[in-house]
């Protein structure tokens, strides 16, 4: 299994431009997520879904969709990247519904000037 | 508002000792608790997890210790090595079906060899 893998590692956006960070896991898990870690600080909850066609706002929403079209995949679109965006975008996924461990993908560091 | 927090922000310890973070927590509903350990430029890698019904938890040189009455929450590793260096997570699930976490700030240890 490859786990959650996201793509691209790496991105510079200008201001105004849209863009769409890709997700996938092969676990078949249910619930997947999108998180964003800024220096200094925890990860904090953008958007999650408990299973395909099923999305729901996490605690810092703004300025992100998503969509869940697919068990395996969870993109995040940026629809006008602002600076305040630039940070590090982490996915994750579980099994389900209610408490349990979460495996992370690598990362994708973004940078909007 | 509730929020999970860590007592200090950096830890340096001699390889060879042991190492203790500590995490406090303000929502006394948190039901599920997970330490998590992220190295430079990766995500986050589970280390352990603890039920609200349990105390304590033990894993291959981690050790998590929950104290409801004080709403802390400690990490625990044995003979601390070089590779233990890295920012260490808290998160807590606040009770809800879907399993969200919510991560505390970190800390960061650091080995001395």
């Amino acid at each position: 299994n490859a786990g959650v893998t996201q793509t691209p590692k790496f991105q510079v956006l200008k201001t105004g431009q849209s863009m769409t960070l890709q997700c996938a896991q092969d676990m078949n898990h249910e619930y997947m997520s999108w998180y964003r870690q800024d220096p200094g600080m925890g990860l904090r909850l953008i958007h999650y879904s408990v299973g395909a066609g099923i999305t729901d706002q996490g605690e810092v929403p703004n300025g992100y969709n998503v969509s869940r079209s697919t068990t395996e995949d969870f993109p995040l679109r940026l629809l006008s990247a602002a600076p305040s965006q630039t940070s590090v975008y982490f996915c994750a996924s579980k099994p389900r519904r209610g408490p349990y461990e979460q495996y992370f993908g690598p990362g994708t560091r973004l940078t909007v000037t | 508002g509730e929020s999970v927090g860590l007592h200090l922000p950096t830890l340096s310890v001699q390889e060879g000792d042991n190492s203790i973070i500590n995490c406090a927590y303000s929502n006394s509903a948190s039901d599920y608790f997970i330490w998590y350990k992220q190295e430079s430029g990766k995500g986050p890698q589970f280390i352990i997890d603890i039920r609200s019904n349990m105390d304590k938890r033990q894993g291959q040189r981690v050790t998590v210790l929950l104290n409801k009455t004080v709403k802390h929450l400690s990490l625990q590793i044995a003979a601390t090595q070089p590779g233990d260096s890295a920012v260490y997570f808290c998160a807590e699930n606040i009770g809800g079906s879907q399993g969200n976490l919510i991560f505390g700030k970190g800390t960061k240890l650091s080995v001395k060899p």
